[in-house]
């Protein structure tokens, strides 16, 4: 079965701090995506990393997919508030299954 | 945004009972998702369909059956209703093309079995 794990849990920081978030596959990904879902609603996608090494920003979040394409990173500069909520890494197998993390909950204290 | 409707949006329902949860999409996806979170586990993969009346079993199946007659819609149904099935559900779309495979999402439906 595929399986991703992320670390951590649970996170809580101050505004202003950076902060990471690691994603880590048993198996080689085809791809890695990082969703973000705000508490009771739906997921939001942020960013996709395909090849090995690849790097990817958006406003003050980057994502990194490392060579083997067995792990990636989440790393948000300068937390604020509205950062806040879950984020989630998900990725496909080569029959289709769209499959997740466990989560990271992120709280940012103003 | 993705037009992707789920309803209902809220239940609660009695053990033992049918319930049957709708997913709706107006951008015309070959690939419909259930899944249903739950604190602790992430989202779980129910079923999939990657065509009309083409679908498999994801990871939590037991107790679950669906259903695809038409392109914009995927039914979820479990046929009774255990306590255990207590969670929020989310139907998600996509075209997973493999350099643009992004999902889209529902806001989702929270089930309450009593």
């Amino acid at each position: 079965s595929q399986e991703l794990e992320q670390s951590p849990q649970s996170l809580i920081v101050q505004e202003g701090k950076n902060l990471t978030i690691n994603c880590t596959s048993s198996k080689t990904l085809y791809g890695l995506y990082w969703y973000k879902q705000k508490y009771g609603e739906g997921l939001i996608f942020l960013m996709m990393l395909q090849k090995g090494g690849e790097e990817k920003s958006h406003e003050k979040i980057t994502a990194k997919l490392d060579e083997k394409k067995q792990q990636s990173s989440l790393h948000i500069t300068a937390s604020q508030p509205s950062h806040a909520g879950i984020y989630l890494c998900g990725a496909h197998n080569t029959g289709n299954q769209f499959y997740f993390g466990t989560g990271t909950s992120l709280t940012v204290i103003p | 945004d993705a037009g992707i409707t789920q309803s209902p949006r809220h239940k609660v329902t009695e053990t033992g009972t049918p319930v049957t949860l709708r997913c709706h999409q107006t951008e015309n996806h070959r690939y419909m998702y259930w899944y249903r979170q739950d604190p602790g586990h992430g989202l779980r993969l129910i079923h999939y369909s990657y065509g009309v009346k083409d679908t498999d079993k994801g990871e939590v199946s037991d107790g679950y059956s669906v259903s695809r007659s038409k392109t914009e819609d995927f039914l979820l149904t479990l046929e009774s209703a255990t306590s255990s099935q207590t969670s929020v559900y989310f139907c998600a779309t996509g075209s997973l093309m493999l350099n643009t495979g992004e999902l889209f999402f529902g806001e989702g439906s929270r089930l309450t079995v009593l």
